[in-house]
């Protein structure tokens, strides 16, 4: 299985910061990587698909980037609504592993 | 807005039953792949289990192969997790996804599943 592992795993921020989380899978994966934000007692929300794909509706302050075995999700002037936990996903293969999450408190 | 939503979570004794629904508001959901995701208290987002658009090809975690089972009605725009041999760690909150390749872009809002005597 790929083991995807994101740093860190919990950031202190405040409005208006740049925050920068990465993920680094244990092996190739191209692409095939998805972010998604989760709020408590909300369903998951896809933000970035394929790496770098802003999903539609989503703010332009995210923004993602990087291929192979890192990529970074960054969050230009973070907002209150922004207060989450942030997990990257791999769909390059199965099982579908997602990282530990990181939380932006 | 097409709309997820999942149904059949609850309370089982260990080794029990559930089957877990998931119903698509718009029948454009037919061909799309499905996803399973779960996430135990206090923990991240597990994938469980992915079913492809036309129903042919299923996986699963390994945690849950052997015990769950997932599949598709798609006169029903419903995919389903038939879950047995439950045990205490698979109690969590079970989401539905639209997706699989390109990310997971419609989920629904997610059904218990408490596993406990």
């Amino acid at each position: 299985d790929i083991q995807m592992t994101q740093s860190p795993s919990s950031l202190s921020a405040s409005v208006g910061d740049t925050v920068t989380i990465t993920c680094r899978p244990s092996q190739i994966i191209h692409s095939y990587l998805n972010w998604y934000q989760h709020k408590p007692g909300k369903a998951p929300h896809l933000l970035i698909s394929t790496a770098s794909s802003l999903q539609r509706g989503v703010p332009g302050r995210f923004s993602g980037g990087g291929s192979g075995t890192e990529f970074i999700l960054t969050i230009t002037g973070l907002q209150p609504e922004d207060f989450a936990t942030y997990y990257c996903q791999q769909s390059y293969q199965t099982p579908r592993t997602f990282g530990q999450g990181t939380k932006v408190e | 807005e097409v709309q997820l939503l999942e149904s059949g979570g609850g309370l089982v004794l260990p080794g029990g039953s559930l089957r877990l629904s998931c119903v698509a508001s718009a029948s454009n959901f037919s061909n799309q792949a499905m996803t399973w995701v779960r996430q135990a208290p206090g923990k991240g987002l597990e994938w469980v289990s992915v079913i492809s658009g036309g129903g042919g090809a299923t996986y699963y975690v390994d945690s849950v192969k052997g015990r769950f089972s997932i599949s598709r009605d798609k006169s029903k725009n419903s995919v389903f997790l038939q879950m047995s041999s439950l045990t205490v760690e698979d109690t969590a909150i079970y989401y539905c996804a639209k997706g699989d390749f390109f990310g997971l872009d419609v989920w629904g809002q997610g059904t218990a599943v408490i596993v406990s005597s």
